[in-house]
C-alpha cells in the first residue's frame, strides 16, 4: 500500500454541487494532516489543518477518520475558483508525506 | 506579514554554471523547507533546517548545498545540475517541526528552474 494515496481524478462537477475527496494513508502513527490546493503553476496553498474532531471553514468541511486511516475534504456549494488541484499531506515519524493530489475542475 | 518570497522567479542555468536560490520569510518561524516539484507531481521534499540547523536531508545529491544564514533566509546553491534537475524548487517554512506533528507549512512562489 503507498503511505498516501489520493484519486487523480479529474473530478469534473457542476457549480453549486458538493464534491468529497478522500485521502488513505498507510502509517498508523502519522500525527498531523492537512490538505492544500495548488493552482496552475503556482505554490501548494494551504487549505486547512484537519483535527481529531473534524472542522469547517466556510463551504469546505475536513476529517480525519483514524481508524480507516483516511481524511477527507468536501465543498460544498462549488465555485468556478475552487478548480484546482488538492493535495493532502500527512506527516510523522520526521516524514512529510504529499499525495500526488486530485484534480478538480468546476463546470459553468 | 504572512509571506515566503523567493528569488529568482527564473531561473536558466548550464551544466557548468554555479547559481543560488535564495527564499526569506519574516513570520518568526523556525523551520524552513526546500521541495523540488516536476510537472504534475507533488513536491518532493528535499532539506529541513529547524533552529538553523540542517535536520533532514532526503539523500539529495550533493550539487545541491543548503545553507541557512540566520533565521528568515533559506539558500540552495546549484553546481554540475544536470537537465533533469529542472523543475519548479518551493521553500517553505513553518513555526517549527515539533515533536507533536508537523506545523503547518506557507510556501513561497517558487523558483522555476531550467538547465540546459
Amino acid at each position: 500500500r503507498k503511505e498516501v494515496e489520493q484519486d487523480p481524478g479529474p473530478f469534473n462537477v457542476p457549480e453549486g454541487a458538493t464534491v468529497a475527496f478522500n485521502c488513505t494513508y498507510s502509517n498508523s502513527a502519522s500525527q498531523s494532516f492537512f490538505w492544500y490546493r495548488q493552482d496552475c503553476r503556482k505554490e501548494p496553498k494551504l487549505l486547512m489543518s484537519v483535527y481529531s474532531s473534524g472542522n469547517e471553514d466556510g463551504r469546505f468541511t475536513a476529517q480525519l477518520n483514524r481508524a480507516s486511516q483516511y481524511i477527507s475534504l468536501l465543498i460544498r456549494d462549488s465555485k468556478l475558483s475552487d478548480s484546482a488541484t488538492y493535495l493532502c499531506v500527512v506527516n510523522g515519524d520526521d516524514k512529510i508525506i504529499f499525495g500526488k493530489g486530485t484534480r478538480l475542475h468546476i463546470l459553468p | 506579514d504572512t509571506e515566503v518570497t523567493q528569488t529568482p522567479k527564473h531561473l536558466v542555468m548550464g551544466m557548468t554554471n554555479k547559481k543560488s536560490l535564495k527564499c526569506e520569510q519574516h513570520m518568526g518561524h523556525r523551520a524552513m523547507y526546500w521541495y523540488k516539484q516536476k510537472a504534475k507531481k507533488p513536491p518532493e521534499l528535499m532539506f529541513v533546517y529547524s533552529y538553523e540547523k540542517l535536520s533532514i536531508n532526503e539523500s539529495v545529491p550533493s550539487r545541491f548545498s543548503p545553507e541557512c544564514p540566520n533565521s528568515s533566509l533559506l539558500n540552495l546553491h546549484l553546481h554540475a545540475l544536470q537537465p533533469e534537475d529542472s523543475a519548479l524548487y518551493l521553500c517553505a517554512s513553518s513555526q517549527e517541526t515539533g515533536v507533536a506533528g508537523w506545523n503547518e507549512q506557507f510556501f513561497g512562489p517558487g523558483t522555476r528552474l531550467t538547465v540546459l
